[in-house]
């Protein structure tokens, strides 16, 4: 079974500062997702990542893949507080499921 | 883009009961769609693939005589919780495979609250 690790589970960081999340997946795929969810909400796309090396950004965030390493990161550049939410990665394993990682429950403090 | 709906959006029952969430893809013919569960605080479990026409397939562990799945048509899926325990609480979620099949939408999710 595909396993999807993020780390930190939990970040807390001050406004203003740089910060990157980490996504490692234990098997190949060239298909990467990053999703950010509010307090009581469903998910909201924030990229897809369909190669290896692909980068996308979207304002203060950065999304990035290595499939040869199995891994992908979301940096978050100059945090705000409307940033703060949880953010999750998702693997496709080119079937027809998603395996999604374990979460990052990010606090940006004023 | 393309449009998940689902309802109710939350709904509280009694213990015992049955209740019925409905999944619909507005814009799009959804062949595949998903029903994740998710409890506070914790991330998305796949509960079962459903496709139009055919029986769903439920992942390790859940019961398919408890959770009713069905997908009449190309653009509804639904998912019945049968004799609800207060145990089955939790955040519903659907989603429908892009007409592209990169990647899900993902439906609002509903709150499932049994008493």
């Amino acid at each position: 079974e595909l396993k999807v690790e993020q780390n930190p589970l939990f970040l807390s960081m001050q406004e203003g500062k740089n910060y990157t999340i980490y996504c490692n997946y234990s098997t190949t795929s060239d298909r990467l997702y990053w999703y950010r969810q509010d307090p009581g909400k469903s998910l909201e796309s924030l990229f897809v990542l369909l190669s290896n090396g692909a980068v996308k950004q979207e304002g203060r965030l950065m999304a990035s893949l290595d499939t040869k390493a199995r891994l992908s990161t979301l940096h978050i550049t100059a945090a705000v507080h409307d940033l703060s939410a949880t953010y999750f990665c998702a693997v496709d394993n080119t079937g027809n499921q998603f395996y999604f990682g374990t979460g990052t429950s990010l606090t940006v403090i004023p | 883009g393309a449009v998940v709906s689902q309802h109710p959006s939350w709904v509280i029952c009694k213990s015992g009961t049955s209740v019925k969430i409905e999944c619909r893809s507005l814009d799009f013919q959804a062949t595949t769609m998903f029903w994740y569960r998710q409890f506070p605080k914790q991330s998305l479990m796949l509960m079962a693939t459903s496709n139009e026409g055919s029986k769903a397939t439920y992942e390790q562990g859940v019961e398919k005589d408890k959770f009713l799945i069905n997908h009449a048509s190309l653009t509804l899926s639904t998912l019945t919780v049968t004799s609800a325990h207060p145990e089955d609480s939790s955040f519903y979620i659907c989603s429908a495979r892009t007409p592209a099949g990169l990647g899900q939408y993902f439906g609002p999710g509903t709150r499932l609250t049994v008493t």
